[in-house]
């Protein structure tokens, strides 16, 4: 079945420094990938999302691109700021079945001034 | 913007008790969504509905069932609560189309004592 492996945490990165969240997945058809956020005491939102192969989303700094020939959909940020300090989950849509959602286990950041 | 509204932020029930958890989305939405959110586990797929009186078991469904009478309403009931059903519960509504994504609530956080 369908499924998203991320890399466990936590990820402890100083102020500035280059932050990536590998996310892998396994899926039949070509599902759409999505990164959420959670930031603490709070509910999930969207950061970005990709529908097909190749295609690159990005929001607030963030980035992470479809690779299908990797199976992988990676999060990156050049510089990150304290405020980034949540808990970051990778997710994938069957988008030709009923469009289950089916995330992760998710990766806690914690960024130190 | 969809809004997704979980009637209750915390809830503490008694062992045994029969349990609601509602959740309300604003914009016709053939898809609707309840996950229970673990510590380590990410997001775990409770049941899910793709229109109205229409429902799937997800990845977790013992103990639980769902209702869903009106299009815009999507309810969890946990037939007779237990102890290991202390959790954060979800609720998710799926826009299609070309804005396509998943828009989620705020949570619930049930203790069961």
């Amino acid at each position: 079945g369908n499924s998203v492996t991320q890399m466990e945490g936590p990820v402890t990165l100083s102020e500035e420094a280059f932050l990536t969240i590998n996310c892998t997945y396994t899926a039949t058809g070509y599902p759409s990938l999505f990164w959420y956020v959670q930031y603490p005491g709070e509910g999930l939102q969207l950061l970005l999302k990709a529908t097909k192969a190749d295609d690159k989303g990005s929001n607030k700094g963030f980035e992470a691109t479809y690779r299908k020939e990797t199976t992988s959909f990676h999060l990156e940020k050049g510089s990150v700021q304290v405020s980034d300090s949540a808990v970051y989950f990778c997710a994938l849509s069957d988008s030709g079945g009923y469009n289950k959602l089916i995330f992760g286990a998710g990766t806690r950041l914690a960024v130190h001034p | 913007d969809v809004k997704v509204t979980q009637s209750s932020r915390y809830l503490v029930k008694r062992t045994g008790e029969k349990v609601f958890l509602e959740c309300v989305q604003d914009m016709d939405h053939e898809n609707m969504f309840w996950y229970r959110q673990d510590p380590g586990l990410g997001l775990r797929l409770i049941y899910f509905s793709y229109d109205v009186k229409m429902k799937e078991k997800g990845d977790i469904p013992e103990g639980y069932s769902v209702s869903r009478e009106k299009k815009e309403r999507f309810s969890l009931i946990l037939e007779s609560a237990s102890t290991n059903q202390t959790s954060m519960y979800l609720c998710a509504s799926l826009r299609r189309g070309r804005d396509y994504g998943y828009t989620f609530g705020s949570g619930t956080r049930l203790t069961v004592v």
